[in-house]
């Protein structure tokens, strides 16, 4: 069965830094890997998405990558800014089965403070 | 407009009471989720449906039930809630496995409260 671990479960930063948000998963042989932003209350919002074929992807300020040999996935926000607060949900869909449901880890709470 | 609305947005019922959820989208994807949400434990699977045809239960069914009317609208009974449903409810969809990315997108979410 697979597992996603994220961690830190929270983090706190000041206003400009670079960080890096981690995402492990245990199997392997995964199709794709998605990064979601949540703010409180609210909707799961799509950041990114990896294809299991893909290393990185980027969108703004965010990039994802992805190394499947050593289940892990990071998500980099550069220049983080106050608007970044959020819990930040990665979700590992697998290969095998056909059925692509998707796992997901327990997120990151995320505070940038000004 | 959303491409994934969720009705009603905030309920607040009493135990016992049976209580519907609804989904509908526009995106045309055909594999549509329930999900809960409770603090600690992360997303949850409710149920899942990859056509009008197909219902899939995930990993905590018990106490609810699911109706795909449609391709667009999936909707999640609580046949009779009781307090530990209160949780915020997520719909979510995607496109066919093999499809161009199966991204799945959510709904806002419902939040309910059993008393």
């Amino acid at each position: 069965k697979q597992e996603v671990t994220q961690i830190p479960a929270a983090l706190s930063v000041p206003e400009g830094e670079n960080l890096v948000l981690n995402c492990s998963f245990t199997d392997s042989a995964i199709y794709n890997l998605q990064w979601f932003r949540q703010d409180p209350g609210k909707g799961l919002t799509s950041l990114l998405l990896i294809q299991s074929s893909q290393r990185e992807q980027t969108s703004g300020r965010l990039n994802a990558s992805l190394d499947k040999s050593s289940g892990r996935s990071t998500l980099y926000i550069a220049a983080s800014q106050p608007g970044d607060s959020a819990t930040y949900l990665c979700a590992v869909r697998p290969r095998a089965g056909g059925s692509y449901i998707p796992t997901f880890g327990r997120g990151t709470s995320l505070i940038v403070h000004p | 407009d959303a491409d994934v609305t969720q009705t009603p947005r905030n309920r607040i019922t009493k135990t016992g009471k049976r209580i519907m959820l609804e989904c509908s989208q526009t995106k045309g994807h055909d594999r549509m989720y329930w999900y809960r949400q409770d603090p600690g434990l992360g997303l949850r699977l409710i149920y899942y449906s990859f056509d009008v045809k197909d219902i899939n239960k995930g990993e905590i069914s018990d106490g609810y039930s699911v109706s795909r009317q449609a391709q667009a609208k999936f909707s999640l009974s609580l046949e009779s809630a009781i307090p530990n449903q209160t949780a915020l409810y997520f719909c979510a969809t995607s496109d066919l496995s093999g499809g161009i990315n199966n991204e799945q997108f959510f709904g806002p979410g419902t939040r309910l409260t059993v008393l």
